[in-house]
């Protein structure tokens, strides 16, 4: 069965500084990855997906994914994060025919913005 | 276009009682999730369909969860009799897969459900 581990519960920026979330997966096959965020009271929006191809993936709000499979790694970063970013980022690994029927997700990490 | 409708957004109800939450997912799309989220456990996938047909329940914690959809703009999430443990924020999420695309999930709001 697949597994996500986000190591950061919590992770706190400065608002301009750049930022890394880290997540790992565990899973038998090509794994199909993806990130999601959701903010207070609210439901959960893709950022951005991993299927296959180029490794780098580029997403919505200026963040962009890094899949690393020599580390089972797909890395979250955003080069200047901006105050509207705070929220819960999560990472989930999919299964199945269509990649995402079955979703595991991460613990998540709450991103906390200081001015 | 509307997103996916949860309703109600808040239930609180007391232990034994019959809990209902509705799940309107966007027009058109062909595979409805339910997940359920809590501070122990993260985000779970309880059930999904396709074309309104169960295909994968075995997320579903125990009989007193069932979850129907007669048509493709309606699923329910029942739990009978509820229980304190129940106590979570149960999501919905609908995608729709384009002729070989990996569609992506919209959730809906959420129900947070509180069972005292």
């Amino acid at each position: 069965a697949q597994s996500v581990t986000q190591p950061d519960i919590h992770i706190t920026v400065s608002e301009g500084a750049s930022l890394e979330l880290r997540c790992n997966y565990s899973y038998g096959a090509t794994p199909y990855l993806f990130w999601y965020v959701q903010s207070p009271g609210q439901g959960l929006q893709l950022l951005l997906k991993y299927f296959s191809g180029d490794t780098l993936v580029q997403g919505i709000k200026g963040f962009e994914a890094e899949f690393k499979r020599s580390q089972s790694s797909f890395n979250l970063r955003k080069p200047s994060v901006h105050w509207s970013d705070a929220a819960e980022y999560f990472c989930a690994v999919g299964a199945g025919n269509f990649g995402n029927e079955k979703l595991t997700f991460g613990t998540g990490t709450r991103l906390t913005i200081i001015p | 276009d509307a997103g996916v409708i949860q309703s109600p957004r808040h239930e609180v109800t007391e232990m034994g009682q019959e809990v209902t939450l509705r799940c309107k997912p966007i027009s058109g799309h062909d595979y409805l999730f339910w997940y359920r989220q809590t501070m122990m456990r993260g985000l779970e996938l309880l059930i999904y369909f396709n074309n309104n047909v169960p295909i994968d329940d075995s997320g579903m914690p125990e009989d007193r969860f069932s979850a129907k959809m007669p048509n493709a703009s309606f699923s329910t999430l029942k739990i009978q009799p509820s229980e304190p443990r129940d106590s979570a924020v149960y999501f919905c999420a609908s995608s729709l897969k384009r002729g070989g695309q990996n569609g992506e999930l919209f959730f809906g709001e959420g129900s947070r459900l509180t069972v005292l």
